[in-house]
């Protein structure tokens, strides 16, 4: 099975502007999630998706959002970005029961 | 709220040498998870623990889920140079479900002695 894929791998943004970030999870996994890492605040959790209803937000503001489609695939936007949303961005997905998360490669946003 | 704290924060490890880490936790968890992420990339799931007292082995590892369901541990055996990156930990008290409530270290940092 192809692992979790994320596009872009990189993305140089201006602050101000806004970025819409792709994530498709494991074939049959209907659960994904994003996560902010960052080297001060470590792994972060930001929302959970499943089945195309948001399952859970952590403690982001709402220039932060999400999505998931009806084949599981998901989207994260952030509006007006700031120079502190610079951070490798992960999205996990984990099938019905939730017991293992896997991660893809993550996208690396870089606001100037 | 939880806070799980793990250590060391970074250690050099020698071609060879065994390797130990920990998480311990403020309050009871149900699942640790253990995972390695090398630069540039996402974490890997490497040993995932569900039963207090359990023991699990992934080749050269083998992680524990501590009896007091506040801590688990994590040991690499005979270290190779690709063992280096950053292992994190994270746990969870509910039972599988929503993953808002999976809590991460903030990881160890094995780099090779120079």
């Amino acid at each position: 099975k192809a692992g979790v894929t994320q596009t872009p791998r990189y993305l140089i943004k201006t602050r101000g502007q806004q970025v819409t970030l792709s994530c498709s999870p494991i074939s049959g996994h209907r659960s994904v999630s994003w996560y902010q890492q960052t080297p001060g605040q470590g792994l972060q959790f930001l929302f959970e998706y499943f089945s195309e209803t948001q399952r859970n937000k952590g403690n982001f503001p709402g220039r932060f959002s999400g999505r998931q489609f009806s084949n599981s695939r998901s989207e994260m936007n952030v509006s007006t970005l700031e120079l502190g949303d610079s951070a490798l961005y992960l999205c996990a997905s984990t099938e019905t029961s939730g017991r293992w998360l896997y991660f893809g490669p993550g996208t690396r946003l870089t606001v100037t | 709220g939880q806070q799980l704290n793990q250590s060391p924060q970074s250690m050099f490890i020698q071609e060879g040498e065994d390797v130990s880490m920990n998480c311990t936790s403020s309050s009871i968890f149900n699942t640790w998870l253990w995972y390695k992420q090398d630069p540039g990339e996402g974490p890997v799931l490497l040993i995932a623990l569900y039963k207090a007292g359990e023991l699990t082995s992934n080749g050269r590892l083998t992680a524990q889920f501590g009896i007091t369901r506040k801590d688990s541990f994590l040991n690499i055996s005979a270290s190779i140079p690709s063992d280096v990156g950053i292992y994190f930990c994270a746990g969870r008290g509910g039972y599988g479900g929503s993953q808002g409530n999976l809590i991460f270290g903030k990881g160890t940092k094995l780099s090779v002695k120079p």
